[in-house]
């Protein structure tokens, strides 16, 4: 079985600074590791993925996270964060690339001018 | 883009009644799923489906709860008997379920229950 830890509930950020989610997993089987993103009243939508290959992977709006096999974390950048940035994100890990998704409690984040 | 669509986006009705809440997943796709998620909580796997069967089910997935894929291209979730701890956003799935694929794993906008 696997599951993930989002270690902030919350992470309030000033506009056009930098952010970093955290997101720990734990897993007995090789994982691959998602971020979501959850804009208000809107559906999830996929940020980034890590499958294999390269352990940085970057994503659509500037995102990226580094999977680190070591620390069992999979944590999630941008550089400079927009106002339209302000959303909940999940972290998730599933035992298959198809497979079902085992989602963490979310972080949100509000962006502030 | 291909997408996934549910309908309705939004679903009221009385505790006790029977729901049917109903998904169009991407038509190349093999899997389908639907979560759910409670406002303000994780979003929690319910039940995956594939090859007109249950292929995985959670312990929140009971006997109030069944899925069908009656005519090729819906995906249906029917609750019975709602209770007024069923609401919430459900969200359905679908994805291509080949390994290391380009990743078609697409969520709908969702379905939000809620029971009065």
């Amino acid at each position: 079985a696997q599951s993930v830890t989002q270690l902030d509930s919350q992470v309030p950020v000033f506009e056009e600074a930098p952010v970093e989610l955290r997101c720990n997993y734990s897993s007995s089987v090789s994982v691959y590791l998602f971020w979501y993103v959850q804009y208000p009243n809107q559906g999830l939508q996929l940020l980034l993925k890590y499958l294999s290959g390269s352990t940085l992977v970057k994503g659509i709006n500037g995102f990226e996270a580094e999977f680190n096999k070591s620390q069992t974390s999979f944590h999630l950048r941008k550089p400079s964060v927009h106002i339209s940035d302000t959303a909940e994100y999940f972290c998730a890990v599933s035992a298959d690339s198809w497979g079902k998704l085992q989602f963490g409690a979310g972080t949100q984040v509000v962006v502030t001018p | 883009e291909p997408e996934v669509t549910q309908t309705p986006s939004h679903q009221v009705t009385q505790m006790g009644q029977e729901v049917i809440l109903r998904c169009v997943p991407i038509s190349n796709h093999l899997y389908f799923y639907w979560y759910r998620q409670i406002l303000g909580q994780k979003v929690e796997f319910l039940v995956s489906f594939y090859n007109n069967e249950i292929s995985e089910k959670s312990e929140i997935f009971d006997d109030q709860f069944s899925v069908e894929r009656p005519d090729g291209s819906n995906f249906t979730l029917k609750i019975r008997s709602t209770k007024l701890e069923d609401s919430a956003m459900y969200f359905c799935a679908s994805s291509e379920a080949r390994q290391y694929s380009n990743y078609g794993y697409t969520f709908g906008s969702g379905t939000r229950l809620t029971v009065v």
